[in-house]
């Protein structure tokens, strides 16, 4: 069965802190993904890895960044995490056909509140 | 214009009737359609994905692609209230196209009533 982990399903986190959110996926895909979803928003792409070592900025990096040292790992950091990051985080593996993801399979979510 | 357009609803229907959810989308490139269901507090999950036009069936549900109008559908026979969810369309290019990312919809929130 397909498996995608978020570290943690809720977290409280201070201004200014800096925080980290881990994602591990078991099914050896190239692809991986950092989303946020805010109601009437939808998913919003923050960061994406095609490989290790490998990132790229999706349509709202800002305040984000990322780290994926091994293929089945991706971490989304929050450098400096602030009241409007407060958000469902969601990370995606990817199956890819050549350079296309044509598939996600999604973990929990963690939803992150900073106060 | 956002390239994918999906009604955010809600959609309230009575159980036992049929569902119909749509998006359409403007990039004539999208080979690749995907339904997501996602249930209040947990991740999307991967219900249907079709290539390139036609029909396909699982159960109760059946996708449907309308590539000429690029329009894309999910049915829903016999909706239950475990039905309830909010279903979000994803779509991605075709062969030459560089891009890794899936193009989502804002999702559309259904409830079935009992």
């Amino acid at each position: 069965d397909v498996k995608v982990t978020q570290s943690s399903r809720y977290l409280v986190k201070r201004t200014g802190e800096k925080v980290f959110l881990e994602c591990v996926q078991d099914m050896d895909h190239e692809n991986m993904f950092w989303y946020r979803q805010d109601p009437g928003l939808g998913l919003r792409l923050i960061y994406f890895s095609y490989d290790v070592k490998m990132k790229e900025k999706g349509d709202i990096p800002e305040g984000y960044s990322v780290s994926r040292e091994k293929k089945e790992r991706f971490s989304l950091i929050l450098e400096s995490a602030s009241t409007n990051q407060t958000s469902m985080y969601l990370c995606a593996s990817g199956i890819p056909t050549g350079r296309l993801t044509t598939e996600a399979f999604f973990g929990q979510g963690t939803r992150l509140t900073v106060v | 214009q956002k390239e994918v357009e999906q009604d955010p609803g809600p959609l309230s229907v009575p159980e036992g009737a049929i569902v119909s959810l749509n998006c359409t989308y403007s990039n004539s490139a999208f080979q690749y359609f995907m339904w997501y269901r996602q249930y209040s507090r947990k991740g999307p999950e991967l219900l249907m994905y079709t290539y390139s036009s036609g029909n396909k069936e699982d159960g109760r549900f059946t996708a449907q692609v309308d590539k000429s109008s690029k329009y894309i559908s999910l049915f829903i026979r016999d909706s239950q209230p475990s039905d309830s969810a909010t279903y979000l369309c994803a779509m991605s290019g075709g062969p030459g196209d560089s891009n890794y990312q899936l193009i989502w919809g804002a999702g559309t929130k259904l409830i079935i009533k009992p």
